[in-house]
């Protein structure tokens, strides 16, 4: 059975710093990762899809790679804003068995401080 | 292009009540899938509905069910409720299928209290 991991769980930091957020999912049998933002009470918007054969993609302020053999992505955050501020959430297609759909880890509560 | 529109935001239901909740996905999208958000278990996948049949489904009872419309549309009714099926619904449209590649896009939620 997949399981996503995301650490920390929750992060505080000063507006401007680089931050780096982390997802570790136990199957490497992935058809991709994708990373989303949600704000509070709201649904999930997409920021980021790296496909399986890739290793990061990039939008913006935000990079993200893939290490699929070792079963972990990071999201990168430049120069981080208070509107920054939100839960980040990782989640991968598993390719094994089993049901389709996403599998998500429980996401990392972001602070940024003005 | 329009995003993923789901109705009602907001339902309050006493235990015991069937619900229905509605998702519109992005136009050209054929696949839809569910997801419950609860504070303990996080985002936990329902099922799938594609070109109108149910493709994919997650550990849930079968009081949770759906179906999807010729026009990609779907339905999910929960019969019976419980308190604990409280929870942010979210759908997700995709263009093919999510394992296809070209992501998941999320509608805004449905907030269902149950008391």
């Amino acid at each position: 059975k997949q399981e996503v991991t995301q650490i920390p769980a929750a992060l505080s930091v000063p507006e401007g710093e680089n931050l780096v957020l982390n997802c570790s999912f136990t199957d490497s049998a992935i058809y991709n990762l994708q990373w989303f933002r949600q704000d509070p009470g709201k649904g999930l918007t997409s920021l980021l899809l790296i496909q399986s054969s890739q290793r990061e993609q990039t939008s913006g302020r935000l990079n993200a790679s893939l290490d699929k053999s070792s079963g972990r992505s990071t999201l990168y955050i430049a120069a981080s804003q208070p509107g920054d501020s939100a839960t980040y959430l990782c989640a991968v297609t598993y390719s094994g068995g089993g049901a389709d759909g996403l599998t998500f880890g429980k996401g990392t509560h972001l602070i940024i401080q003005p | 292009k329009a995003g993923v529109t789901q109705t009602p935001r907001y339902l309050i239901k006493t235990r015991g009540q069937q619900v229905t909740l509605s998702c519109s996905p992005i136009s050209g999208h054929r696949s839809v899938s569910w997801y419950q958000q609860t504070p303990g278990q996080g985002l936990q996948f329902l099922f799938e509905y594609f070109s109108e049949t149910q493709r994919n489904k997650g550990n849930f009872p079968g009081r949770f069910s759906g179906r999807q419309f010729s026009n990609s549309r779907s339905e999910m009714n929960v019969s019976t409720l419980e308190l604990g099926d409280s929870a942010l619904y979210l759908c997700a449209s995709s263009l093919v299928s999510e394992r296809q590649g070209r992501g998941a896009f999320f509608g805004q939620g449905t907030r269902l209290t149950v008391v």
